[in-house]
């Protein structure tokens, strides 16, 4: 059975940095792209970035490109997103998504939550 | 990026009843769509993807149609465990983007 869960969010100042963690277990993990989502509060889904089985393509949300870096360890099945110069539009839920096909998502983490607040 | 816009925002349904939620794309995206449930403090859950297709596990209950750029989800015989929202979401191009949202509740 497929898990995913994230681990990492919490609140943090404007400018300062957090790092979110996705533990898989239950698939072959060097063989699945990782996409992150988030949703602000109120408001609906939106993507962040994705990652390639082989980590060798990397894709960023306008909103986040410069400032977050999504990577991988495939030797302890863990992603990852490095979240720099954070600002109060980055408070959201944070999901960490795969599927079987590149085109749907099957398999998500319950999400963790980013506050960015002074 | 391609916009998704959903309708209706919320509804009320009874138990055992019907619903339909509609979802269009701001430009043709053949059938790349899917269908999620969420629940609060949940993980998003596939209902539907390629606009049609009933994701293993899911109940026959749910119903997905549509091609181009007009798409539906259809519940019948509501359960007490269907009311939550429901988002469309398009995967024809990145940045994948989502329906703001359905949220169905009890009436």
């Amino acid at each position: 059975q497929v898990q995913l869960v994230e681990s990492g969010g919490g609140v943090v100042q404007p400018g300062r940095s957090l790092r979110l963690s996705c533990a898989a277990s239950g698939l072959d993990f060097s063989g699945y792209g990782f996409h992150y989502f988030r949703q602000p509060p109120g408001k609906g889904l939106e993507w962040v970035a994705f990652i390639s089985y082989d980590g060798a393509n990397k894709y960023y949300a306008d909103s986040v490109k410069g400032r977050f870096t999504i990577s991988r360890d495939d030797s302890k099945n863990m992603l990852y997103l490095q979240m720099n110069s954070l600002r109060g539009e980055d408070s959201a839920v944070y999901y960490c998504a795969t599927g079987t096909a590149t085109y749907y998502f099957e398999y998500w983490a319950r999400g963790t939550l980013v506050a960015v607040s002074s | 990026d391609i916009q998704m816009t959903q309708s209706p925002s919320s509804l009320s349904a009874s138990v055992g009843g019907r619903v339909t939620i509609s979802c269009r794309a701001s430009q043709t995206i053949s059938n790349y769509v899917n269908w999620y449930q969420h629940r609060p403090g949940q993980a998003p859950k596939l209902l539907i993807y390629s606009a049609s297709t009933l994701q293993n596990g899911v109940p026959s209950r749910f119903a997905g149609g549509g091609s181009g750029t007009d798409f539906t989800l259809s519940i019948s015989n509501l359960q007490p465990e269907d009311f939550a929202t429901y988002f469309c979401q398009q995967t024809y191009n990145m940045p994948f983007t989502f329906g703001p949202g359905t949220t169905v509740d009890i009436k």
